[in-house]
């Protein structure tokens, strides 16, 4: 069981550029979403899904961009990257049904926007 | 809107001394409460949660955590602490109803030997 699968581990861009931070999970969690984390603030959710074919925005939405066209997959799009973008991103997932759920997070995406 | 706020940037315990790092919160009506513990370079691994029930929770590796309602609490402890605890941890609320998940900063946790 592999659980939040999150690619690529590392990326640098360049200002401008564009690229899609890629999330899957194998365990039928209908509820899904991508996280931000910058030192001192913790992790900040920047959209969400609770499931195919059903997005939101979080707290961070602006630059980004999702789709949830397939329960497994919740790819994160940055349209044009710019260097306050630099950041941590955590991708997660959870069941809808069950009280107090737990999320599950996969390893991170280190994003580096020079 | 929901809060969360762990005081501490840091915490430095001796091993073997008991340990607590706060958190308090901010939500409306009954709270979902969340400990993970973060590795360097590594994703968010679950500790333990409040959902309901009894106050004191149970988790892994030797941790607890108390809900008090009362102070809008819920502090994670450890009666001994391991250098290998040593980690950053964040608390997190979830209103039952509600879809976001709100992290506190972030506490990181040193153990000295």
């Amino acid at each position: 069981n592999a659980g939040v699968t999150q690619t690529p581990k590392f990326q640098v861009l360049k200002t401008g550029q564009s690229m899609t931070l890629q999330c899957a999970q194998d365990m039928n969690h209908e509820y899904m979403s991508w996280y931000r984390q910058d030192p001192g603030m913790g992790l900040r959710l920047i959209h969400y899904s609770v499931g195919a074919g059903i997005t939101d925005q979080g707290e961070v939405p602006n630059g980004y961009n999702v789709s949830r066209s397939t329960t497994e997959d919740f790819p994160l799009r940055l349209l044009s990257a710019a260097p306050s973008q630099t950041s941590v991103y955590f991708c997660a997932s959870r069941k809808k049904s069950g009280s107090g759920n737990t999320i599950y997070f996969g390893e991170g995406s280190w994003l580096t926007v020079v | 809107a929901q809060s969360v706020a762990q005081p501490e940037d840091q915490v430095n315990v001796a091993e073997g001394n008991p340990l607590t790092v706060k958190c308090t919160y901010s939500v409306s009506g009954n709270p979902y409460l969340f400990w993970y513990v973060q590795y360097p370079n590594r994703g968010l691994q679950f500790l333990l949660k409040y959902i309901t029930g009894d106050n004191l929770v149970k988790g892994s590796y030797g941790f607890e955590a108390e809900f008090n309602k009362s102070q809008t609490s819920f502090h994670l402890k450890k009666p001994s602490a391991l250098v290998s605890d040593s980690a950053l941890y964040f608390c997190a609320v979830r209103e039952p109803a509600g879809n976001m998940l709100t992290f506190g900063g972030g506490t990181r946790l040193m153990v000295k030997p």
